[in-house]
């Protein structure tokens, strides 16, 4: 059963920086790319970024907002995929979802997601 | 580049069809993925490659991308499929949500 779990998150002040972790299991991580979403109190969806498997590069992908402050990593070795915020901001208070990216026909389908870890970023 | 559009809400009644529909410039030009959010839960994937349903998705679910309107139907819709559902589509290397539908099974 594959199963991804998020960590990491609670609340932190304004200009700290955090780092969530996403533990997989039940699954090849490394044969898999993994995304970040988030979602904010009321709001809808909002894709972060990707990370691609080692076998296409391992290469990473953000949403033009989240570039400069996002950063998305894996260690294939702990079956974990990371997202490292920086100079966070109350915007980003959220539940911050991992989600197993699969391949089919050329294109990504999200088609596992964990629980999400909540992040509230307060003074 | 472009947005996904979708209704803020659709009620339907129990045993009723409901079609929630996502617009988009570009959305004829790839597939689109729906996903079903109830509260307090994680996202489900639902539709992927604009008609196919993952294992364990009820056949009730259907989807279809037409032109630049993606849609997803729900027949016989029951009481347990009230829930926010979200369009998702790729454009290049960006992923694109649409603001999500409010289900409500009256």
């Amino acid at each position: 059963e594959v199963q991804l779990v998020e960590s990491g998150g609670g609340l932190v002040q304004p200009g700290r920086s955090l780092r969530l972790s996403c533990t997989a299991s039940g699954f090849t991580f490394g044969d898999y790319a993994m995304s970040w979403v988030r979602q904010a109190p009321g709001k809808g969806l909002e894709w972060v970024g990707f990370i691609r498997s080692k076998a296409y590069g391992g290469t990473t992908e953000y949403a033009a907002s989240m570039k400069g402050r996002f950063s998305i990593s894996r260690d294939d070795s702990k079956s974990i995929a990371y997202l490292q915020i920086i100079s966070l901001k109350t915007e980003d208070t959220a539940v911050y979802y991992c989600t197993r990216s699969r391949i089919i026909s050329g294109t990504y389908v999200f088609d596992s997601w964990g629980q999400g870890t909540l992040v509230t970023v307060s003074s | 580049s472009y947005e996904l559009t979708q209704p803020p809400s659709v009620s339907v009644s129990p045993g009723q069809t409901a079609s929630i529909t996502c617009s988009g410039d570009k959305l004829g030009d790839t597939y689109a993925c729906w996903f079903q959010r109830k509260p307090g839960q994680s996202p489900v994937l639902v539709i992927y490659q604009d008609a196919k349903r993952p294992s364990g998705i009820p056949e009730r679910f259907s989807g279809s991308n037409s032109g630049n309107t993606a849609t997803l139907t729900i027949s016989g819709t029951q009481a347990m499929d009230e829930a926010d559902y979200y369009c998702q589509a790729w454009d290049s290397s960006t992923v694109l949500f649409g603001g999500g539908t409010k289900l409500t099974v009256l």
